[in-house]
C-alpha cells in the first residue's frame, strides 16, 4: 500500500515568489492534515481537511496562506507571497476516521528555503 | 490548553545501553498521548500510544512508555539502544477534535558504538 507522498521534498525559492506544495494521501483516507516545523522549532498544525471540506484552519498563520483539496483527493498548499519566515518542513498526514485512537501517516515532508 | 514538554533536545547513548526520554504532559483530563519519531530523510512515525487503556504502553522496535498521572509524565524507554535508533523523537498530545495533535520540542537521539 503507498503512503502520503508529498511534492516536491525541496524547494528554493527567492523571497516574494509562489510556491505550491502538493500532498497525495493515502488512498480512501478522509481526513488530510498539514502541518509544519520552522526553524528546528516544535511541528505545528496548519490545517484539517475532511474530504473536500476544510474542518479546521485554525492553524494557518496568515492569508499568504491557501489550501485546497478539490475533489477531496489531493491537496496543494500554495504560499504566496512567500517570506523568509516561511522556510521550513511542511508535513502532509492522512487518516481513516477523525479523532478516537486512529493513527496519523505522515509523509516525508517538503523541505521549503525561502532565500 | 494541552501541551507536552520535551525535557532533553539531544540524548547520547552507547549502543546495548538502556535509553530514556523525558515528556512531562499538562491537561486538564485524561490525555492521548504519542511518540513519533522521524529518522533522516522519512516520514513520521507512530511509535506508541497510550489512550487510558493501559498504563504501561508498547511500541514498535522494543519501544515502550509509561503514563504516570501523579507525575504527569509520558517518558519513553528501551531496555538496548540499536545503532538504528538514532532519529529524532516526539512527545505528541492530542489537543482538540479530530487528530489535531501538539507537538514537543523533539529529542535528537544518537546512538555510539
Amino acid at each position: 500500500e503507498a503512503g502520503v507522498t508529498q511534492f516536491p521534498s525541496h524547494s528554493v525559492i527567492e523571497k516574494g515568489q509562489t510556491v505550491t506544495l502538493r500532498c497525495d494521501p493515502i488512498s480512501g483516507h478522509d481526513n488530510l492534515y498539514w502541518y509544519r516545523r520552522v526553524m528546528g522549532k516544535e511541528i505545528k498544525f496548519l490545517l484539517h481537511f475532511v474530504k473536500e471540506s476544510k474542518q479546521d484552519e485554525s492553524g494557518m498563520p496568515n492569508n499568504r496562506f491557501l489550501a485546497e483539496r478539490t475533489g477531496g483527493t489531493y491537496s496543494t498548499l500554495k504560499v504566496q507571497p512567500a517570506e523568509l519566515e516561511d522556510s521550513g518542513v511542511y508535513f502532509c498526514a492522512s487518516s481513516l476516521y477523525r479523532g478516537g485512537s486512529e493513527k496519523l501517516f505522515f509523509g516525508s515532508g517538503t523541505q521549503l528555503s525561502v532565500l | 490548553a494541552q501541551s507536552v514538554t520535551q525535557l532533553d533536545s539531544h540524548v547520547s547513548v552507547s549502543e546495548g545501553t538502556p535509553v530514556l526520554l523525558r515528556c512531562n504532559y499538562s491537561s486538564s483530563y485524561s490525555p492521548s498521548l504519542f511518540w513519533y519519531v522521524q529518522h533522516p530523510n522519512k516520514g513520521l512515525q507512530l511509535l506508541l500510544k497510550y489512550t487510558s487503556a493501559a498504563t504501561l504502553v508498547k511500541g514498535i522496535n522494543g519501544f515502550e512508555a509509561e503514563f504516570k498521572k501523579s507525575e504527569t509524565s509520558f517518558h519513553l524507554t528501551k531496555p538496548s539502544a540499536h545503532m538504528s535508533d538514532a532519529a529524532e523523537y516526539f512527545c505528541v498530545v492530542r489537543t482538540g477534535g479530530g487528530n489535531k495533535l501538539t507537538f514537543g520540542t523533539g529529542t535528537q537521539l544518537k546512538v555510539e558504538l
